[in-house]
């Protein structure tokens, strides 16, 4: 495997499940985000990590909470989601913080919440 | 309250015309500027970025084009191919950290 990856793809939950998010990096990169994807909407930044610590949390809300147990793996916890969290789910990593290191970007998981 | 706005929301454009998308903002603070390009099924991938120290950067058939004083930028796809149908994203950085305000992305349908 290559780049960043994402697992699932696709989840269909109910609002009492629990799952988690699985993304992947290949790259060797030390920083590594969840972005949020809505239709017709900006992405939005939800979590970002540095070095496995947590540098941003973007006001999330708490039914969503993210793992970093190294550089090269993060998730996302899900539980007791609502109907409008339903969205694809964009990991991304990089070489760094700074600017101008470009972020790879994850196809996602498309998340439904039933 | 959106910190970049991007239109048009869709745009349909022939073969080897020219795809035009633009965006603006308000914070004064951003000082870097990338476009990405997303397929279905996949994740977003930069194309081209500009810092407002130049006015234009053109990388191929792709032009980013950059009004400091209007807080405007935009991208130009010249040479329009069926190809580029996919969505595109504008964003913009503040600083040394790199974090980044997306706009809501413009679906590109070029016709053959």
């Amino acid at each position: 495997e290559t780049g960043v990856t994402q697992t699932p793809r696709h989840l269909v939950m109910g609002m009492t499940n629990k799952k988690s998010l699985k993304c992947e990096q290949h790259l060797g990169h030390n920083a590594m985000y969840w972005y949020k994807q809505s239709a017709k909407k900006p992405l939005e930044l939800m979590f970002v990590y540095n070095f496995k610590e947590q540098t941003e949390n973007n006001s999330v809300p708490s039914r969503f909470s993210p793992e970093c147990p190294n550089s090269s793996h993060l998730f996302l916890h899900l539980h007791t989601l609502q109907p409008e969290d339903s969205a694809l789910y964009l990991c991304a990593s990089s070489q760094g913080m700074s600017q101008g290191y470009e972020q790879f970007f994850g196809p996602g998981t498309r998340l439904t919440v039933l | 309250q959106q910190q970049v706005k991007q239109s048009p929301q869709s745009l349909i454009v022939q073969k080897g015309g020219i795809s035009i998308i633009n965006c603006a903002y308000e914070n004064t603070a951003f000082d870097y500027f990338p476009w990405y390009q997303q397929f279905p099924g996949k994740g977003p991938a930069l194309l081209i970025a500009i810092r407002p120290d130049v006015s234009e950067k053109k990388e191929g058939r792709f032009t980013i084009s950059f009004n400091k004083s209007a807080k405007q930028f935009s991208l130009h796809i010249m040479d329009s191919q069926p190809g580029d149908s996919a969505t595109y994203f504008c964003a913009a950085m503040e600083g040394n950290f790199n974090k980044f305000y997306f706009g809501s992305g413009t679906k590109l349908n070029v016709k053959p």
